[in-house]
């Protein structure tokens, strides 16, 4: 069963990148790597997944190494308003597994 | 459209009293999630539906905790002989397929309280 770690928390100036990431050691074949962002008192929201190597949105960018036991989630030119808790998640692919790992989440801290 | 709602938003109860917390996922989405957030603290995952059927209900805390899916939409969770323990945050969330690569949207959550 993957589980996941991520430090606690960051901090950030306006429009610095910001790089969080998330160790994962006991990843299986077919799991995904999936990130979530949280607003105080809101469920989270879906930032970007990846299988391996790079992956880019129109928010983000997601950094697979080869062996995928860690992923990098990178924030470019962060803003006040991407103060928030990311969560990494690993999940299996297999139908009737419930073995879905949230990662403890990293508050990020934008610093004007 | 209509995004993933849950009732109620906030429940307080005395502990021993039993609860029913109600997810109403996004039309036509097929998997259904129930999480855990107690204050502070990360998502516990809790259980998915695909459909009608929870094929593994090992992430329910104890017996205590129970879950239901009827037509392939509504769910809920009920929390019997509530303990204080059981405060947190409950968190539904729907996909249009299913774990993991679907993206999961999450409701507002229901607040629980036990006195």
């Amino acid at each position: 069963l993957a589980k996941t770690t991520q430090p606690i928390s960051m901090d950030s100036y306006e429009g610095q990148e910001v790089n969080i990431t998330c160790s994962h050691n006991n990843i299986a074949t077919n799991d995904y790597i999936t990130w979530y962002q949280q607003f105080p008192s809101q469920g989270p929201r879906f930032i970007i997944q990846g299988y391996k190597t790079k992956v880019t949105n129109e928010v983000a960018s997601l950094f697979i190494p080869a062996d995928r036991k860690s992923s990098t989630l990178s924030l470019p030119r962060v803003s006040l308003s991407d103060t928030a808790v990311y969560y990494c998640l690993v999940g299996d692919m297999h139908p009737g597994a419930n073995n879905l790992f949230f990662g403890t989440g990293t508050r990020l801290t934008v610093i004007p | 459209g209509a995004g993933v709602s849950q009732s109620p938003s906030n429940k307080v109860t005395e502990k021993g009293k039993d609860v029913e917390l109600r997810c109403d996922p996004i039309s036509g989405h097929t998997a259904l999630y129930w999480y855990r957030q107690s204050l502070g603290q990360g998502l516990e995952f809790l259980i998915y539906f695909q459909g009608n059927s929870a094929p593994d209900k090992s992430g329910l805390p104890s017996d205590r905790f129970s879950a239901e899916r009827t037509g392939g939409s509504v769910s809920t969770l009920t929390i019997q002989r509530t303990q204080q323990e059981d405060s947190a945050v409950y968190l539904c969330a729907s996909s249009y397929e299913g774990p993991p690569r679907d993206e999961q949207y999450f409701g507002p959550g229901t607040r629980l309280t036990v006195t």
